[in-house]
């Protein structure tokens, strides 16, 4: 059964540090996701990583992939209020049924 | 604009009263799903479905049923909620051709 595992959980981090949230995964997967949740709204669709060592950026966030080690990681540069949010990683598997399976979510607080 | 789109958003009811969750999209995905997600134990699968007439049980499909009629509709069926189906759902949907999967705005249901 494939399980997906985040930390930290919660983060409280001060405006302009730096960083990283993991996200371990326990078997082979497709594709591995990275959302934004704002409380009580949807999911917002942040990266979409196909490949071993693909890397993306946007703005102060980027996200890796290391299929070897079923890591990923979510890399905040300089942080600002604005990032404040619940952060989800997930992975699918084409096997019939294309599920995607969530971490916990890591709730990030960004104090001014 | 493409989207999923989910109603109510907000909905309390009593105990066995059944009620239905709508769930329409307009890309013309083939491939639907409904979560829920409850604190500390991030987003769950509940029914999914490959295309027209095709459904099948996710992670926490007890107390729930779908149906997939038409292309675009997706409704969630609890035909005698309980207070444990307090929760918050997301429907999504996705195709093969994309790299990511679209959630609705959400649907927070209080079973009292």
């Amino acid at each position: 059964e494939l399980k997906v595992e985040q930390n930290p959980l919660f983060l409280s981090m001060q405006e302009g540090k730096n960083y990283t949230i993991y996200c371990n995964y326990s078997t082979t997967s497709d594709r591995l996701y990275w959302y934004r949740q704002d409380p009580g709204k949807s999911l917002e669709s942040l990266f979409v990583l196909l490949s071993n060592g693909a890397v993306k950026q946007e703005g102060r966030l980027m996200a890796s992939l290391d299929t070897k080690a079923r890591l990923s990681t979510l890399h905040i540069t300089a942080a600002v209020h604005d990032l404040s949010a619940t952060y989800f990683c997930a992975v699918d598997r084409f096997h019939g049924n294309e599920k995607l399976t969530f971490g916990t979510g890591t709730r990030l607080t960004i104090i001014p | 604009e493409a989207q999923v789109t989910q109603n109510p958003r907000y909905l309390i009811t009593v105990t066995g009263k059944k009620l239905t969750v709508t769930c329409s999209q307009n890309m013309n995905h083939e491939y639907m799903s409904w979560y829920r997600q409850d604190p500390g134990l991030g987003l769950r699968q509940i029914y999914y479905s490959m295309n027209v007439e095709v459904t099948d049980k996710g992670d926490v499909p007890e107390g729930y049923k779908v149906s997939r009629k038409e292309k675009r509709n997706f409704p969630l069926i609890l035909e005698s909620p309980s207070p444990n189906q307090t929760s918050l759902y997301f429907c999504a949907s996705w195709d093969r051709g994309h790299y990511g999967y679209t959630f609705g705005s959400g649907t927070r249901l209080t079973v009292v």
